[in-house]
């Protein structure tokens, strides 16, 4: 079993419709828990950053920890084409060097 | 704030050939990562700095491949003897540790075609 599991998709959307992206995960050290956005052939770029469990919310963006299930989620709201874009969950736990564990990355496309 | 820059951002070599990537971090970033990612899958980590020490490497990380940070600024990726399956991205990201903030940011990549 992979530490980290994530759907790789495709996932295909209309325009305006509320997307939902999870990981699953079975290391539970894990203590905080990222969620970047990939566009083709560039590097990732950072959109949401949690410690610990709980929700976030920035913008259209929420992202939610259950370290319980050691289940994780982003959602986005009012999906729009520009949001088209691989997304990646990433994760970590305090102390040493604090790499981050990838999933694969779910690749979204809103269609307008 | 420039953010992590990396150069080249492609490089296409043949096979046996030596190449060299190098990575600039956030100026005030004591951490420094490098990664890499193949076609379909995430980035896995290869090894990392503080500062000018190179503190993890992993099981990836063969030796025909070596990594520098000197007096902690920039750093230096450089495969030798390259093969096929060394092509990739590979991606570069830095932090800073203090104050418990844990948020990698990367930069752009370098693309790698072994031929």
């Amino acid at each position: 079993q992979k530490e980290v599991e994530q759907d790789p998709g495709p996932l295909s959307v209309p325009e305006g419709a509320i997307v939902s992206l999870n990981c699953t995960y079975s290391n539970s050290a894990f203590q905080y828990f990222m969620w970047y956005r990939q566009y083709s052939r560039k590097g990732p770029e950072l959109l949401m950053y949690t410690y610990s469990s709980g929700n976030k919310e920035d913008g259209r963006f929420t992202a939610q920890v259950d370290k319980s299930s050691k289940y994780i989620s982003l959602f986005i709201r009012d999906s729009q084409p520009s949001d088209s874009a691989t997304y990646l969950c990433a994760m970590g736990s305090q102390g040493g060097s604090e790499k981050l564990v990838f999933g694969k990355g779910t690749k979204l496309t809103v269609n307008p | 704030d420039t953010g992590v820059s990396q150069d080249p951002r492609h490089k296409i070599t043949k096979r046996g050939q030596n190449v060299t990537f190098r990575c600039d971090p956030i100026s005030e970033h004591n951490r420094l990562y490098w990664y890499r990612q193949t076609l379909g899958q995430g980035p896995e980590f290869l090894t990392y700095f503080q500062n000018e020490a190179q503190l993890e490497k992993s099981r990836l990380l063969s030796d025909r491949f070596s990594a520098e940070r000197p007096k902690g600024s920039f750093s230096t990726l450089e495969i030798q003897r390259t093969e096929q399956g060394d092509s990739a991205m590979y991606l570069c990201a830095s932090s800073f540790s203090e104050r418990g903030l844990f948020e990698q940011f990367f930069g752009p990549g370098t693309r790698l075609t072994v031929l």
